[in-house]
């Protein structure tokens, strides 16, 4: 099984900077690692395929990198709506895994 | 507009059973993979099982094996999730998703429900 470790487990961040989430694989998983928000009493939503592709309608201050084992999730500039849990997600491998998530508060 | 609505959910004893259901409209549900993922109390994510379109690959996570089957009839754009021997450590909030049209074997959860809630306690 492919074990997904996120870093920080939360993240206090001030409105208008970068919040920078980290998330590593316990082997590689090339490009087919997902990032996904979910603020509090709602359904995950997808933010970011391929690991660096955007989904529909989400915002550019959203940008995912890297590939293989080491991934990173940036808000350029954070807004109070993106306060949430922020999942990483490797599709390479079954069973597919989640990281333990990363909490984004506002500072 | 994709929407999925999850049903079934509820209150059952441990050892019962229970069959989830997720309607799906919007889009053509047979040609999609589909997927169930679940939530405990206060937890993070954790995936339980994947079905292609065509019902041809099925799988599931170790927690759920041999207790859990995953069905669809895309005649009635409907994802099934048979729980049986239910535990206390099942009781979570239960997404189904829609997987994306990538590749068979490889793809993301492009679309959520809004979950259902199964507690198992007696």
């Amino acid at each position: 099984e492919v074990v997904v470790t996120q870093s920080p487990a939360s993240l206090s961040v001030s409105p208008g900077e970068r919040a920078t989430l980290s998330c590593r694989a316990s082997q590689s998983v090339n490009s087919n690692l997902a990032w996904y928000q979910q603020k509090a009493g709602q359904a995950p939503r997808l933010l970011i395929y391929g690991a660096s592709t955007r989904a529909t309608g989400v915002p550019a201050r959203f940008s995912g990198s890297g590939s293989g084992r080491e991934f990173t999730l940036t808000i350029s500039s954070l807004q109070s709506e993106d306060i949430g849990i922020y999942y990483c997600q490797q599709y390479n491998n079954w069973p597919r895994t989640f990281g333990q998530g990363t909490r984004v508060e506002i500072k | 507009e994709v929407l999925l609505v999850e049903s079934g959910g509820g209150l059952v004893k441990p050892g019962g059973s229970l069959r989830l259901s997720c309607a799906a409209s919007g889009f053509n549900f047979g040609v999609y993979p589909m997927t169930w993922v679940r939530q405990a109390p206060g937890r993070g994510l954790e995936w339980i099982s994947s079905i292609t379109w065509n019902s041809t690959y099925i799988h599931y996570a170790e927690s759920v094996k041999g207790r859990f089957t995953i069905s669809r009839d895309n005649a009635k754009n409907s994802l099934f999730l048979q729980m049986n021997g239910l535990r206390g450590d099942d009781t979570a909030v239960y997404f189904c998703a829609r997987g994306s049209l990538t590749t068979v074997i490889r793809y993301y959860f492009d679309h959520w429900g809004q979950g259902d809630l199964v507690t198992v306690s007696s």
